[in-house]
């Protein structure tokens, strides 16, 4: 069974630019959550959805966004990027919002 | 005071050592989970707890919901078992404030 995967694993770009991050579940799982994840801040949740709906939102600003596709893939953009989003992005699945979360390898993103 | 606080923050043991790391949290939870993250940082879920206590291989969590503690036990630790292990609690009675709020982690080294 396939984990949850997430493309691109490394992403470069430059300040004022915009990023898509993608992220593939499980087959089967409906929830997919995003995790910002820095040197000074750790862990920090950004958003989960489900069922193509976003259910739970953390406090990041408005240039942090996502979507879910019916088949239940996820992406999460950043707009006009700033050097403090330099950071690893990961996404977890998980059959519903309660369930045990699978997480994926993350993508680095460095903006420079 | 963040609302996840664990202990120790680093944690050097010898191979063979019985490890023990503890999380502890200040808000009403439904559930818990330790993950560990390995270097490069893909993060894998060890458990999820909302009582009690389970056991997996030489792994052990347990939770003591009064208390607003759990520990994450290894025995006989191995060189492999050498990665940041994190708590993160999922706390909130649903809808928009359902949320998974992360520890800072423990780097354990353990060496041969």
């Amino acid at each position: 069974k396939a984990g949850v995967t997430q493309t691109p694993r490394y992403l470069i770009k430059t300040r004022g630019q915009q990023v898509t991050l993608s992220c593939s579940p499980i087959s089967g799982h409906r929830s997919v959550s995003w995790y910002q994840q820095t040197p000074g801040q750790g862990l920090q949740f950004l958003f989960e959805y489900f069922s193509e709906t976003q259910r739970n939102k953390g406090n990041f600003p408005g240039r942090f966004s996502g979507r879910q596709f019916s088949n239940s893939r996820s992406e999460m953009n950043v707009s006009t990027l700033e050097l403090g989003d330099s950071a690893l992005y990961l996404c977890a699945s998980s059959r519903t919002i309660r369930s045990e979360a699978f997480f994926g390898q993350g993508t680095r993103l460095t903006v420079v | 005071k963040n609302e996840v606080e664990q202990s120790p923050q680093n944690l050097t043991a010898q191979e063979g050592e019985f490890i023990t790391i503890n999380c502890s949290y200040s808000v009403g939870i439904s559930a818990l989970h330790w993950l560990q993250q390995h270097p490069g940082g893909g993060i894998v879920s060890l458990f999820m707890l909302s009582s009690g206590k389970k056991k997996h291989g030489r792994l052990i969590a347990t939770i003591n919901i009064q208390e607003k503690h759990s520990s994450l036990h290894i025995t006989a630790s191995h060189p492999r078992d050498s990665a940041v292990y994190i708590c993160a609690v999922r706390s909130g009675s649903g809808g928009s404030n359902y949320k998974l709020t992360f520890g800072k982690g423990t780097l354990l080294t353990v060496n041969p």
